[in-house]
Order: C-alpha cells, then structure tokens, then sequence
C-alpha cells in the first residue's frame, strides 16, 4: 500500500480566498489523483497530476478554479481558488498502490468548510 | 461511458445478521473489483477485492464477483454496530487510469 498524507487536515476558510492542499507520499508515484466529495456525495475526480506535465481535468473542473502542481514524484498540491460555500467538501489525494492488492488508496483528506 | 451503480440505501441490520451490498458495472471488459468502506468524516479504505468470478473470503467478509451478470456483492456475517457505514464499489477496466466508484451504500447496524 501508499502511505499518504495531507495537510491541512480541515479548513475554515471566507469567501472569496484561496486555499492550498499538500499532499505527501512516501515511494515515487506517476500520477496523483484529486477528488472531491461533497457532503452525502460519492467521490468525484477533479484531475489527475502528472510530473513534469500538465494536470488533465475532468469535465466541469477547470484549472483556474483547482491549479495543481505537482513538482517530483512524491508531492503535489491542489488549490481552491476564489472559493464560495458550494466549495465545501472533502478533497482527497489519491494514489495507485502495489503489493498484493493493486488499487487506489487514499489520504485523509482536508474538510474544507467556506463560509 | 463507464458506470458503477449502487442502491443509496440506507440498508439497515440488526446486530449479527448478514449484511448483503449489492454493485452492478457497466463495462464488460472490467476486470478488477475492490470494495472501500467509508466511515463519516473518514476517507475510503480498502477491504476487499476480487478478480475472477466466484466466491472470495476474508474474515467476516465476502466478495461475490459474476462477470457474466456484470454483478459485484459483498457480504458481511455477523454484522456489527462498527460496520457501520459508508461501501464503495469501485471497478478498474483496461485503458482507465482510475478506478471507477460507485455512490455507495450507506450501511447501518442497530445494537
């Protein structure tokens, strides 16, 4: 499995601002996945980061809403920017992982409330 | 255009009986099934996955997998107020980057 960590844990943040998330692995991955999920809500992929590249979004998220960077294999960030109450989510970093089972494991996500 | 579907739920055990979560997929090519508990608050984590049709155990838990139904289950004996919570289906097929995931099925288990 992938060891993965976020900060910050939870937010409280005013419309109108930004906010950046950190998320942390701990073994070199290609691409890290961000979702999103809204209260009562399944997960929703926001994009997928690749080094040395461009982040791909996923329809209805734009990059000037959710920049992303993701500068080595083991880090990146994701940005809510200009930020309203529908904002208010869980973001979530995502990683493949391997072992026995290959599959996505997840950090423990930011609880981002905007007022 | 893939889909994962999932009854919403809430399904609702008494302590110690069988909970059933059911899970259809659309894409037939689908080859990986994982099962993901999410407790409120938390992020999802992994407990089970299946990859060829039949029966897989792990402990109190039971991963059914029918290829040719397009059908993924899981069962949970002796169901506990701990089991509460969140299940996330969730699928992989070839050419996808990301799993696939379902709704979820919200889950409760009365003492």
């Amino acid at each position: 499995s992938a060891v993965i960590s976020q900060k910050p844990s939870r937010d409280i943040c005013q419309r109108g601002t930004s906010l950046t998330i950190q998320c942390q692995v701990d073994s070199q991955v290609t691409m890290m996945f961000w979702y999103r999920q809204q209260p009562g809500q399944s997960l929703t992929l926001i994009a997928t980061a690749n080094q040395g590249s461009e982040a791909t979004y996923e329809s209805g998220f734009v990059i000037d809403k959710f920049p992303i960077s993701r500068p080595n294999l083991t880090f990146s960030t994701l940005t809510v920017s200009n930020m309203s109450p529908e904002d208010s989510s869980i973001y979530l970093c995502s990683v493949w992982g391997r072992g026995n089972q290959e599959t996505q494991y997840f950090g423990p996500g930011t609880r981002l409330l905007v007022l | 255009q893939k889909e994962v579907e999932q009854n919403s739920g809430p399904l609702s055990v008494p302590e110690g009986a069988i909970a059933s979560l059911n899970c259809t997929y659309s894409d037939r090519v689908s080859q990986s099934f994982f099962w993901y508990r999410q407790y409120s608050g938390k992020s999802p984590e992994l407990i089970m996955s299946i990859y060829s049709n039949g029966d897989k155990e792990d402990g109190r838990f039971t991963a059914q997998l029918n290829k040719a139904s397009q059908y993924v289950s899981l069962l949970i004996r002796d169901s506990q107020p701990s089991d509460s919570a969140t299940y996330l289906c969730a699928v992989n097929a070839p050419g996808y980057s990301t799993l696939t995931f379902g709704k979820g099925t919200m889950l409760l288990v009365s003492p």
